[in-house]
């Protein structure tokens, strides 16, 4: 079946640097992504989210880029703070069918930033 | 944020027993959804439901039932408990937004341990 995956299950950086964690897509249907954040003890929390008919959209501190043709899916967070330090999701649906509004959800990425 | 509730928190039970999660949200969101989420992986997703007179399963509801006792209300049940149920549940609701955005948004979650 259709899946979303991770390159990297963890990842470490110092604070101030600019983090970049990955995430690869096989379904060629989906139109919808989104990154999510989850802390220890909680449940996942929204960060971003993109539309196939984009490439790149940024928000606070982080920027989502898609490509479409290798079917590749990046979150950036500049200036990483302890406070970034979390799992990190993507996820994605796509338009139409029964599958509409049900999210695929990936491995997720252990971000660790160090003081 | 208390948009999104579960109870209880955490639940410790033997194998066999009939054990119920429940949820409730304050969004006004038509769509819920329940995950379930194994250390170290993603959240794979038990049922959902559109609105209250719609259920579906998801990729992993044997064991499992739902009740959506009302818009703001869904509830998932362990029939009869087993071990390998052991894991983190998550309830979410969603809101089919403009240009079909799908966020879904997270309770806390449940800590299931069946003995």
């Amino acid at each position: 079946g259709e899946s979303v995956g991770l390159h990297l299950p963890t990842l470490s950086v110092q604070e101030g640097d600019n983090s970049i964690i990955n995430c690869a897509y096989s379904n060629s249907a989906s139109d919808y992504f989104i990154w999510y954040k989850q802390e220890s003890g909680k449940g996942p929390q929204f960060i971003i989210d993109i539309r196939s008919n984009m490439d790149k959209r940024q928000g606070q501190r982080v920027t989502v880029l898609l490509n479409k043709t290798v079917k590749h899916l990046s979150l950036q967070i500049a200036a990483t703070q302890p406070g970034d330090s979390a799992v990190y999701f993507c996820a994605e649906t796509s338009a139409g069918g029964t599958s509409y509004g049900k999210l695929t959800f990936g491995q997720g990425t252990i971000l660790t930033v160090h003081p | 944020d208390a948009d999104v509730t579960q109870t209880p928190r955490n639940r410790i039970t033997k194998t066999g027993k009939r054990i119920m999660l429940e949820c409730s949200q304050t969004k006004g969101h038509d769509r819920m959804y329940w995950y379930r989420q194994d250390p170290g992986l993603g959240l794979r997703l038990i049922y959902y439901s559109f609105d209250v007179k719609d259920i579906n399963k998801g990729e992993i509801s044997d064991g499992y039932s739902v009740s959506r006792q009302a818009q703001a209300k869904f509830s998932l049940s362990l029939e009869s408990a087993i071990p390998n149920q052991t894991a983190l549940y998550f309830c979410a609701t969603s809101d089919l937004g403009g240009q079909g955005k799908d966020t879904q948004y997270f309770g806390p979650g449940t800590r299931l341990t069946v003995l």
